[in-house]
């Protein structure tokens, strides 16, 4: 079974300040997704980046990035010039891709609760 | 495109009463996923479906919980009866497995069993 870590239960930044989040996962599988979702105060659950275990080179989305380190199964977040709509929970999820028991399921975090700070 | 869309955004009902959440997933995608979110087991994976079909229900809590997709536009949860122990924010959510690009999620029905 595959499981998520998440360390840091709450955390926070001054604004246009970076953070960074971490995440760590165990699983026996080679090929497999790993994703950051933000929930805000609104509820509703958005993607903000994935990365294919395959891929060498960390994915960026403007100002958000990871650090994908495959041999250590960490997966942080970090966010640049951070802003106050950037407050929420934020969730790291694994999900493994091959047609079998458990394929495509997210398995997420317990999450982290990021307060930006004017 | 509408999204993943849930009804309704609130519930609140008695011990005992039936509950009946709904989802609407996004046009095309093969793939619906119903999770709980409790402030103590965070985000669970109740049930999903691959073109309709219920693949893996072992996160189901208990014979009180059934879930149906009678067609690839349509799909919901029920409770019956409900405890206030269910009381919860439930997520539907639809997927592509063509590409994996992570779930869309619904807006989430936040249910309360007083």
């Amino acid at each position: 079974a595959q499981t998520v870590t998440q360390s840091q239960p709450e955390m926070s930044v001054q604004e246009a300040e970076t953070v960074t989040l971490s995440c760590t996962y165990d699983t026996s599988e080679n090929n497999y997704y790993l994703f950051w979702y933000k929930q805000p105060p609104s509820r509703q659950m958005i993607l903000v980046i994935r990365q294919e275990a395959y891929k060498q080179q960390n994915a960026t989305e403007n100002r958000f990035s990871v650090n994908f380190q495959k041999a250590a199964k960490s997966f942080s977040l970090k966010i640049s010039d951070s802003q106050l709509g950037d407050t929420a929970m934020y969730f790291c999820a694994f999900m493994i891709t091959y047609s079998g028991a458990g394929s495509y399921q997210l398995t997420f975090g317990k999450g982290t609760k990021l307060s930006v700070i004017p | 495109d509408a999204g993943v869309i849930q009804s309704p955004r609130h519930e609140v009902t008695e011990m005992g009463q039936e509950v009946t959440l709904r989802c609407k997933p996004i046009s095309g995608h093969d793939y619906l996923f119903w999770y709980r979110q409790t402030m103590m087991r965070g985000l669970e994976l109740l049930i999903y479906f691959n073109n309709n079909v219920p693949i893996d229900d072992s996160g189901m809590p208990e014979d009180r919980f059934s879930a149906k997709m009678p067609n690839a536009s349509f799909s919901t949860l029920k409770i019956q009866p409900s405890e206030p122990r269910d009381s919860a924010v439930y997520f539907c959510a639809s997927s592509f497995v063509g590409v994996p690009y992570g779930y869309t999620f619904g807006s989430g029905t936040r249910l309360t069993v007083v």
